[in-house]
């Protein structure tokens, strides 16, 4: 089991430049989640999705979107990068609740993003 | 809201020190509580948690307890190593998990030397 896998592991982008971050699961998680992490500011939910084909916004989702198409794989998207948006991003998956809780998240290793 | 408080670090000891990371929580109802750890270059792993109150999470020999009266969850080890140095965050996961979403603190640091 690879767990959680994300691509890139980093990335420089210009300001006004698009990309996409893959997040892939092997666990059959039901919900899966995008955080990014800042200094001094912990880790801030993006988006989250509760199943395929079903996503939900979080504390910070301006500037971003999202598709659960394949249950495995959760896609974060920049349309239009800012230098606010530099952070380290990390995805996560879980069970839901029927499987024993969505409480227990597993992480992925994270993609650092840098824009100029 | 619901939310977690954890001590601003650097915290920095010497290996075999004890060691106390405080974490205090506010939140209605009865949440989960959890320590995560991430080593440098890592994502977020789980490290212990408690489900309800009194109970203590224990793992790879950190231990807390989840304490209603006190709403803490302060993470503790008897005798640090160089290896234990990482970046620890307290969480909590809402009592009816409307929002299924974690609650992170900021995150300690502890750097532990030989």
């Amino acid at each position: 089991n690879a767990g959680v896998t994300q691509t890139p592991k980093f990335r420089v982008l210009k300001t006004g430049q698009s990309m996409t971050l893959l997040c892939a699961q092997d666990m059959n998680h039901e919900y899966m989640y995008w955080y990014r992490q800042d200094p001094g500011m912990g880790l801030r939910l993006i988006h989250y999705s509760v199943g395929e084909g079903t996503t939900a916004k979080g504390e910070v989702p301006d500037g971003y979107n999202v598709s659960r198409l394949k249950k495995q794989n959760f896609l974060l998207g920049l349309e239009s990068a800012a230098p606010s948006q530099t952070s380290v991003y990390f995805c996560a998956s879980s069970y839901g609740r029927l499987a024993g809780g969505p409480e227990t998240q597993y992480f992925g290793p994270g993609t650092r993003l840098l824009v100029l | 809201g619901d939310s977690v408080t954890q001590m601003e670090g650097p915290v920095t000891l010497s290996e075999e020190a004890f060691l106390t990371i405080n974490c205090t929580y506010t939140a209605t109802g009865y949440p989960s509580l959890f320590w995560y750890v991430q080593y440098p270059g890592e994502g977020l792993q789980l490290l212990l948690k408690a489900t309800k109150a009194d109970d203590k999470g224990s793992n790879k020999g950190f231990e807390a307890t989840y304490r209603k009266e006190t709403t803490s969850f302060h993470l503790e080890k008897g005798s640090v190593q160089v290896s234990d140095s990482a970046v620890y965050f307290c969480a909590l996961f809402p009592y009816g998990g409307a929002t299924n979403k974690l609650i992170f603190g900021t995150g300690t640091l502890l750097a532990v030397q030989p």
